[in-house]
C-alpha cells in the first residue's frame, strides 16, 4: 500500500481565493512527521510546513496551514490568499519513527495553476 | 545558517561515460544526507542516505553508487551511465533527530544521450 496518497488531478485557483490540496497517509508508527513541499518550475524544493503526529494544534505558517485529521489519515495543505508565485508542484511528505535514519517518504505530488 | 550546495545544475553525457555529482552542506555538523531521483512529472525516489562519514544505506538496486568522504560532502557516482539514469538529481540534508524537515539542494539535471 501506498504510504502517502496525493489523488487530486491538476488543481486550479483563482488569485486571492484559498485552495486546499489533498494528502491522505499510512503507517502503523505511532510517531511520525507530515511535511509539506513546493517545487516550482525550477525544480528546487521548498520547505513550507510540517506536523508532528504527538502535536495537537494544527500547524500554520504565513498562508500556509496543515488540517491534520489523525483518525482519518489525512494531513490537507491550506493555501489561503493564492498568489500567482503559488503555481508549482506540491509535494506530501512523511517520516516514520524519530532515529536517525528514518526516511521520508513522498507522495506523486499535485499541480497548482494559480489563474489572474 | 545552514546551506547546502549541489553542481552541476545540467549535465549532458553520453551513455557508457562516468558520472560525479557533489554536494555539501555548510553551517552544521553531522548532518544526515540524502540523494533523490525524479523523472520528469513523478515524485522523489530515494537512492541513497548517510547517517555519518562512510556510512550509506541504498534504497534501490540501480548503476548508481554514493560515497561521503567528509562530513558534510557527499557524491553520486557511476561507472557506467545508461539511457535509464536520466533524470533531475536532489541531494537533501537534515538533522539527525525527531522530525526535521529534509533541505533540498538547487538539484541537477542530467540527460543521457
Amino acid at each position: 500500500a501506498q504510504k502517502i496518497t496525493q489523488t487530486q488531478p491538476g488543481m486550479f485557483v483563482q488569485e486571492k481565493e484559498a485552495v486546499t490540496l489533498d494528502c491522505t497517509y499510512d503507517t502503523s508508527d505511532p510517531s511520525y512527521g507530515l511535511f509539506w513541499y513546493k517545487q516550482p518550475s525550477s525544480g528546487e524544493m521548498i520547505f513550507l510546513i510540517y506536523q508532528g503526529s504527538y502535536d495537537q494544534q494544527n500547524a500554520t505558517e504565513g498562508r500556509y496551514s496543515l488540517n491534520f485529521q489523525k483518525a482519518r489519515k489525512s494531513a490537507n495543505l491550506v493555501i489561503s490568499a493564492s498568489q500567482l508565485g503559488d503555481s508549482a508542484m506540491y509535494f506530501c511528505a512523511m517520516r516514520e519513527g524519530s532515529g536517525a535514519n528514518s526516511k521520508l517518504t513522498f507522495g506523486k505530488g499535485i499541480t497548482l495553476s494559480v489563474r489572474p | 545558517s545552514q546551506t547546502i550546495h549541489q553542481w552541476p545544475a545540467t549535465l549532458v553525457q553520453p551513455v557508457g561515460s562516468p558520472l560525479s555529482l557533489e554536494c555539501t552542506v555548510e553551517g552544521t555538523s553531522n548532518p544526515n544526507l540524502y540523494w533523490y531521483r525524479q523523472a520528469a512529472g513523478r515524485g522523489l525516489q530515494l537512492l541513497f542516505y548517510s547517517v555519518g562519514i562512510g556510512q550509506i544505506s541504498s534504497e534501490v538496486p540501480q548503476n548508481l553508487s554514493a560515497s561521503r568522504p567528509q562530513d558534510r560532502q557527499f557524491i553520486l557516482s557511476s561507472k557506467k551511465l545508461l539511457l535509464s539514469d536520466s533524470g533531475f538529481y536532489l541531494c537533501a540534508w537534515s538533522g539527525g533527530v525527531h522530525h526535521q524537515p529534509q533541505h533540498f539542494g538547487d538539484g541537477t539535471r542530467l540527460s543521457i544521450l
